[in-house]
């Protein structure tokens, strides 16, 4: 079955350490996406990337990074650099990045002690 | 900051009644997506309205696009327990079209 597997869907990191999330479609989507949602709020994008090797900020991108070496994986990693880095991350992919519906993964929960 | 503002925040709703959402935006977008989020779960695409005025229904919800493309609206007409969730709109803008701006979202809880 097509889609998009994100793992592990629940950390736990102490404060001061990195941690990546991973993302893997075989939708064979150009574009990837990682948002983050908090209680009660909705999906703020980290950043995004339309092509392999290419990737954009999104609107809260600090204490974030990314890669794209590969069309099917787009890993986030989040630094110690993020303040308030618990949160639920989700992962979403689209044929383009301007058109179209956005596939989700099932999310990452990730919990900072 | 946010720029697509969804109201209201939460509905409850007893089974067999109605629900609206509203969506606003500060500026015209160039098409609204609707999304469901089940509780625990992620969102999934309900449907995607580019023209101005548009209305699209889907069994029991109704879809529609402001004259002006600022806002939309979703309308589930009586509500089932399975509607229960939380429902973002989403607007591509017309000169920053690589990312979707989401709305702050609706949480519906219907009650048997």
């Amino acid at each position: 079955d097509g889609g998009i597997t994100q793992s592990p869907k629940y950390l736990f990191r102490k404060e001061g350490q990195n941690v990546t999330l991973s993302c893997e479609q075989n939708l064979n989507h150009d574009a990837m996406y990682w948002y983050r949602q908090d209680p009660g709020q909705g999906l703020r994008l980290i950043y995004y990337s339309q092509i392999v090797n290419d990737f954009q900020k999104g609107d809260i991108a600090e204490g974030y990074s990314v890669s794209r070496e590969k069309k099917e994986s787009f890993p986030l990693t989040v630094t110690s650099a993020q303040k308030n880095p618990t949160a639920f991350y989700l992962c979403a992919s689209s044929w383009t990045a301007n058109t179209g519906e956005l596939f989700f993964g099932e999310g990452s929960r990730l919990t900072v002690l | 900051g946010q720029q697509v503002m969804q109201i209201p925040q939460y509905q409850h709703v007893q089974e067999g009644e109605d629900f609206t959402t509203y969506c606003n935006s500060s500026t015209t977008l160039s098409n609204i997506q609707w999304y469901k989020q089940r509780p625990g779960g992620h969102p999934v695409f309900l449907i995607q309205l580019v023209k101005s005025g548009e209305v699209k229904k889907q069994k029991r919800l109704t879809f529609q696009f402001g004259e002006a493309k600022k806002n939309s609206s979703l309308h589930i007409t009586a509500t089932q327990t399975t509607d229960v969730g939380t429902y973002f709109c989403a607007g591509l803008r017309p000169y920053n079209t690589d990312k979707l701006i989401f709305g702050t979202g609706t949480r519906l809880q219907v009650f048997p």
